[in-house]
C-alpha cells in the first residue's frame, strides 16, 4: 500500500522563472490538498482539488495553479517565481468530502530553492 | 476562517518528564484536531487526533485533551525520550472545509 509520494524532492530555480511539482496520493484516496512551509514555520493550505477540480483555496496569488486528473494525482504549478517562493511543498492526501474530516497524510515534500 | 495558536515555541525537558503544548482555535465549528510531529527535513507525521465529541484520547505515551468551551486542546507527552525531540504543530479545519489551519509550531528538546 504506496503513501504518498512527491517529486522532484528538491528544486533550484531562479527568479521568474515556472515550476511544476507532482504528488501522488495515498491509495484509496481522491482528494489532494497543498501546502507551503516557509523554514521554521507551520504549513500554510494553498488548495484542494477533489473530482479533478479546485474546491477549496488558501490565500495565495494566482501565480500558484494546480490539476488534479482522473487517477487522483496532482500538479502544482508556480509562475513567474519569487524568493519568498523558497519553501518545503506538501501534498497531503484525503478520503472525500464529507462533513467529517479525516486525517490528511502527508508526503515528503519538495523543497524548493529560488535563487 | 479558522485561527490557530500554539505555546510554547520552544520547550526543553529533561528525558523522563512531561511535556504539554497548548493550543487554541477561533472556530466553533470545528470538531477534528490532530497533532503532528515533524523531525528535521521530513513529513509531517500524525501522532494522535481528537474530535469534539470526546474529551480526551490516548495512546500510549501521548495524549490530547479538548476542552470545546474555552476552545482549547493540548498534547501531553509523559516519560519523554530523546527521539520525542521534533516539531511538533496542532492543527484545526476551517469550518466545513476539508484544509487544516496549523499552528506555528512547538521545537521540544528532550535533553538526556
Amino acid at each position: 500500500d504506496a503513501g504518498v509520494t512527491q517529486s522532484p524532492t528538491h528544486l533550484i530555480k531562479t527568479r521568474g522563472q515556472q515550476v511544476t511539482l507532482r504528488c501522488s496520493p495515498k491509495s484509496g484516496h481522491d482528494t489532494v490538498s497543498w501546502y507551503q512551509q516557509a523554514l521554521g514555520q507551520g504549513p500554510q493550505f494553498i488548495f484542494q482539488y477533489y473530482e479533478e477540480e479546485e474546491r477549496q483555496r488558501g490565500n495565495f496569488p494566482d501565480r500558484f495553479s494546480g490539476h488534479q486528473f482522473p487517477n487522483y494525482s496532482s500538479e502544482l504549478n508556480v509562475n513567474a517565481l519569487l524568493l519568498g517562493d523558497s519553501a518545503l511543498y506538501l501534498c497531503a492526501s484525503s478520503l472525500g468530502l464529507t462533513s467529517s474530516l479525516g486525517e490528511q497524510f502527508f508526503g515528503p515534500g519538495t523543497r524548493l530553492t529560488v535563487l | 476562517g479558522e485561527n490557530v495558536e500554539q505555546h510554547p515555541s520552544t520547550l526543553s525537558v529533561q528525558e523522563g518528564d512531561s511535556a504539554v503544548i497548548k493550543c487554541t482555535y477561533s472556530d466553533s465549528a470545528s470538531n477534528y484536531f490532530p497533532w503532528y510531529k515533524q523531525e528535521l527535513g521530513k513529513r509531517p507525521q500524525l501522532i494522535i487526533d481528537i474530535r469534539s465529541n470526546v474529551g480526551e484520547k490516548k495512546d500510549q505515551r501521548i495524549a490530547v485533551t479538548l476542552n470545546k468551551t474555552a476552545k482549547h486542546f493540548s498534547l501531553h507527552i509523559t516519560e519523554t525520550q530523546p527521539e520525542d525531540s521534533a516539531v511538533y504543530f496542532c492543527a484545526a479545519p476551517s469550518g466545513s472545509a476539508r484544509q487544516l489551519t496549523f499552528g506555528s509550531g512547538t521545537q521540544l528538546t528532550v535533553l538526556p
